[in-house]
């Protein structure tokens, strides 16, 4: 069974203070791995999608990476308005092209 | 141009009674998915549409939920007999299509979601 993990749950940050979202994942074979953003009352917003292991992407203040069992994705210099809970899903090699999400990470960026 | 719709944006209905979702999906956009988030929980899968091939439904929860999407656009997704835990935000999504060659998958875009509440 596809599985996927985010770490943490939640994170609060400074504006202006790094860091990095965490996504692990099993899956029997890996299609695409897929960030999305999502803010209160609203769907998932399309982020990224990585496809292979070493391949990075980046937009504005975020870049996300993958590897073989997990993707970052890293904020650099966080502004208040990127606060919101980040999502991260896998689609696996198959007929379906579901997508298995984790729990999300709450981000909260202070002033 | 214009997006995932869905309506009602907002649903409150008595245990028991039936429920229709309804889904637009991006204009040419031939796969169409639902989903379900529950407080807490991630998305979960609910059913899938590519073109007019026979729907995967393998995510439904119960024989309760059925789905259809008509002339391969609008979808509607119905609940029967509606329980107190099917109480979540309802999800839509479409991608241009399911698969492309080599299986490069397409991202899949959402739509605002209906939230469901079951008094």
């Amino acid at each position: 069974e596809d599985q996927v993990t985010q770490s943490p749950e939640a994170l609060r940050l400074q504006e202006g203070e790094s860091s990095s979202l965490n996504c692990s994942y099993t899956v029997s074979g890996l299609r695409g791995l897929f960030w999305y953003r999502q803010d209160p009352g609203k769907g998932p917003e399309f982020l990224f999608t990585l496809y292979s292991a070493g391949e990075e992407k980046e937009k504005e203040r975020l870049k996300a990476t993958l590897t073989k069992k997990e993707s970052f994705l890293h904020i650099t210099a966080p502004k208040p308005e990127d606060s919101a809970t980040y999502l991260c899903a896998v689609q696996a090699t198959g007929a379906n092209s579901k997508l298995t999400f984790g729990k999300g990470i709450t981000l909260s960026v202070r002033p | 141009g214009a997006g995932v719709s869905q309506s009602p944006s907002n649903k409150v209905t008595e245990k028991g009674k039936d429920v229709e979702l309804r889904c637009d999906p991006i204009s040419g956009h031939t796969a169409l998915y639902w989903y379900r988030q529950s407080l807490g929980q991630g998305l979960e899968f609910l059913i899938y549409f590519q073109g007019n091939s026979a729907p995967d439904k393998s995510g439904l929860p119960s024989d309760r939920f059925s789905a259809e999407r008509t002339g391969g656009s609008v979808s509607t997704l119905t609940i029967q007999r509606t329980q107190q835990e099917d109480s979540a935000v309802y999800l839509c999504a479409s991608s241009l299509r399911g698969l492309a060659g080599g299986g490069i998958p397409y991202e899949q875009y959402f739509g605002p979601g209906t939230r469901l509440t079951v008094t």
